[in-house]
């Protein structure tokens, strides 16, 4: 069974940074391409990015608003997904999902984890 | 970035309705589109991919059509169960995009 962990969320100020972590289990981590969903409360889903496996050259997409400020990585020996999150801004206040899939879509999600960003 | 649609942003219904969303993207994404259900307070849960492709384990009651531009999920006959969000999401390109959903209440 797909397990999906996320940590790590909390209250940041504006400005300021943290980092997601997502443990993954059930499933070859190594070969998967690993993604982040936010979703801001009372709003909708929004793609963050995805990562491919090494394999596949390891690189990372984002969407536009976050390009530049937030890092997707992996460390496949741990079997941990990151999200490190750079300059903060009010708006980035959502829960963050890490997904995984063979689909092409998000097959399988974690619980989520809360990032709250106020000063 | 692809731009995606749903119609309606919501609706009520009732228990053994067919219901129908549309799902429309802002260019052609072949059949690169899945839909979700999403409850209050968890996490999405995917129904179907590459459009009309239902994921195991999801009720038969639940179909998706369409490729290009034009996507609809149907649902044959409304259970309680199925109350909820419906969001559609495109992954022909980066960056992917999701619909902004459409609330399904009785």
């Amino acid at each position: 069974e797909v397990q999906l962990v996320e940590s790590g969320g909390g209250l940041v100020q504006p400005g300021g940074s943290v980092r997601l972590s997502c443990v993954a289990s059930g499933f070859i981590f190594n070969k998967a391409w690993m993604s982040w969903v936010r979703q801001a409360p009372e709003r909708g889903l929004e793609w963050v990015g995805r990562i491919k496996s090494k394999n596949d050259g390891g690189t990372a997409d984002y969407a536009a608003p976050v390009r530049g400020r937030f890092t997707i990585s992996r460390d496949d020996a741990k079997n941990t997904l990151y999200l490190q999150m750079n300059s903060l801004k009010t708006e980035d206040t959502a829960v963050y999902y890490c997904t995984t899939g063979n689909s092409g879509g998000e097959d399988d999600w974690g619980q989520g984890t809360l990032v709250t960003v106020s000063s | 970035a692809i731009q995606m649609t749903q119609s309606p942003s919501s609706f009520s219904a009732s228990p053994g309705d067919r219901v129908t969303i549309t799902c429309r993207a802002s260019q052609a994404i072949n059949n690169y589109l899945a839909w979700y259900q999403q409850k209050p307070g968890k996490a999405p849960k995917i129904l179907i991919y590459a459009a009309s492709t239902l994921q195991s384990g999801v009720p038969a009651r639940f179909s998706g059509s369409g490729s290009g531009t034009d996507f609809t999920l149907t649902i044959s006959s409304l259970q309680s169960e199925d109350f909820a969000t419906y969001y559609c999401q495109h992954y022909y390109n980066y960056p992917f995009t999701f619909g902004p959903g459409t609330r399904v209440d009785i």
